[in-house]
């Protein structure tokens, strides 16, 4: 069964600094890797996504991720954190083959804050 | 560029009542779906559509029941609105279900939801 790890519920820290958000993955087949940002009373919002390729991926507002196959894991990071990054955010995994295709799962969330 | 929308934000229901939450999207999607938000549970998958006239069951589905008539629309019903239905809803859709693109999900507002 397809799932999602998020294992902190939240993460702090001070602006200029990195940041990580931890994520780990269980699929059947090819992962599908996602990260989404949710800010208070708002829908989520995409960030970033790894399919295949480079381990290391890009996205919006200077996040990135990394995919690690061997330990399962998709990192969110940022090299310098910013007041404006405090959010919920969310790892998801989708299986890249299978009967459930149409199923993205998501993890709990972590609430990131960056404090000045 | 309205996206996607969902209509009531808010909705404050008695048990047993029956509702529907209404999600429209503008986008030509041919993916659909219907999360609900718990704290510390992340975002559980209800139903999803790949395209009009397709519906499949999520992670929990029970209670629920969907359509998809058209592209545009996939309203969620409450067939006898429980206490344990209060939750947030986000209707979220995806150009293609299946491919690289697959998993880059719109999301609406949300519509908060609480059964008395």
């Amino acid at each position: 069964a397809q799932s999602v790890a998020q294992p902190e519920d939240q993460v702090n820290v001070a602006e200029g600094n990195p940041l990580t958000v931890k994520c780990t993955y269980s699929v059947s087949g090819n992962p599908y890797l996602f990260w989404y940002v949710q800010y208070p009373n708002r829908g989520l919002q995409f960030l970033l996504k790894y399919i295949t390729g480079d381990n290391l991926v890009k996205g919006s507002y200077g996040f990135e991720a990394e995919f690690n196959k061997s330990q399962t894991s998709f990192h969110l990071k940022k090299p310098s954190a910013l007041v404006s990054d405090s959010a919920l955010y969310f790892c998801a995994v989708r299986d890249g083959g299978g009967s459930t295709l149409g199923r993205l799962y998501f993890g709990r969330g972590t609430q990131l804050t960056v404090w000045p | 560029n309205a996206g996607v929308t969902q209509t009531p934000k808010f909705q404050v229901l008695k048990t047993g009542q029956s509702m529907t939450l209404q999600c429209a999207q503008d986008m030509n999607h041919e993916y659909m779906s219907w999360y609900r938000q718990d704290p510390g549970m992340g975002l559980r998958l209800i139903h999803y559509s790949v395209g009009a006239g397709i519906t499949d069951q999520g992670e929990v589905p029970n209670g629920y029941n969907v359509s998809r008539s058209t592209t545009e629309d996939f309203p969620l019903r409450l067939l006898s609105a429980a206490p344990s239905q209060t939750s947030v809803y986000f209707c979220a859709s995806s150009y293609s279900f299946t491919g690289t693109s697959a998993g880059e999900l719109f999301f609406g507002e949300g519509s908060r939801l609480t059964v008395l």
